[in-house]
C-alpha cells in the first residue's frame, strides 16, 4: 500500500531556532504535497500546498516566510519552520498525493510533533 | 466555502452500546469526496471510509457503517457494539476541486468498559 513517512516524528527544539520537517512519498510519486497542522484538542487545518518543482501556494494567514516549503522531488517535501516560538509548537502532518492515480487520492503521514521551549 | 461541521465534540458511552458519529458538509463542488479518519493518541490518521459525491449508497464494514444522504448533506457514522478500542477522535473530512481536505473539529469517542 501507499506509505507517507515524516521525520523526525517528534522535535523539541528552543525558541528562535529553525527545524525542518521531512515528508517522503515511499512507494509512489506525489507531484503535489500538503502540509497540514493541528493544535491540541482541535482539527487539523491546511497550512500550504506544495508542488513540486514550483513554489507553494500558502492558505490565508499562513506566513510563508516563516514556514518554508520545498517540494525539489517527486516524493519529498520538507516544511521549515523558521525562527520557531512556543506558538509554533503543533502537530503538523502531511499528505501526498498519488501523481498516477486519476482519482487524486492522498494518503496522510504519521505527523511530526514539534515543541518550541 | 468548504465547511465540515461534527457538532458532537465529546461522546462517552458504555461497552456494547452502538453509537452515531454526525457529520454536516457544505460544498459548492458538483464532484466531492467525504471521508472518516480516526485518530487515536498517536496522532497518526486512520482512513475509515471514502465516498465520492454520486455514490450514496450507505456501507457497512464489520461494526462500522456510514449513511450518505446528500438531500441533508450529511455523512453520518455508526459502530455497532462498540470496543474500549474505539476510544479515539474521530473526524470527517470533505476533499473537493483542488484536492484540499476540509476537517471538522472531531469528535472525541470514550468507550467505558
Amino acid at each position: 500500500g501507499a506509505v507517507v513517512s515524516q521525520h523526525p516524528s517528534w522535535v523539541i527544539c528552543k525558541s528562535g531556532t529553525s527545524v525542518k520537517i521531512e515528508c517522503r512519498s515511499l512507494d509512489f510519486q506525489a507531484t503535489t504535497m500538503f502540509w497540514y497542522r493541528q493544535f491540541p484538542k482541535q482539527s487539523l487545518m491546511l497550512m500550504a500546498t506544495s508542488n513540486e518543482g514550483s513554489k507553494a501556494t500558502y492558505e490565508q494567514g499562513v506566513e510563508k516566510d516563516k514556514f518554508l516549503i520545498n517540494h525539489a522531488s517527486l516524493t519529498l517535501s520538507t516544511l521549515t519552520v523558521t525562527s520557531a516560538h512556543p506558538e509554533d509548537s503543533s502537530f503538523y502532518i502531511c499528505s501526498a498525493r498519488d501523481s498516477d492515480r486519476t482519482t487524486g487520492e492522498q494518503y496522510f503521514g504519521p505527523g511530526t510533533r514539534l515543541t518550541v521551549t | 466555502a468548504q465547511k465540515v461541521t461534527q457538532a458532537q465534540t465529546e461522546i462517552s458511552v458504555v461497552e456494547k452500546e452502538d453509537v452515531t458519529l454526525d457529520c454536516v458538509y457544505e460544498t459548492r463542488d458538483t464532484t466531492y469526496y467525504l471521508f472518516w479518519y480516526k485518530q487515536p493518541p498517536s496522532g497518526e490518521l486512520v482512513f475509515l471510509i471514502r465516498r465520492n459525491s454520486f455514490d450514496e449508497q450507505n456501507e457497512i464494514s464489520g461494526r462500522y457503517s456510514w449513511n450518505f444522504q446528500k438531500s441533508t448533506s450529511s455523512f453520518n457514522f455508526t459502530i455497532t457494539a462498540s470496543q474500549v478500542v474505539d476510544s479515539a477522535v474521530y473526524f470527517c473530512a470533505l476533499r473537493g476541486n483542488f484536492n484540499k481536505f476540509y476537517f471538522g473539529s472531531g469528535t472525541k469517542l470514550n468507550v467505558k468498559p
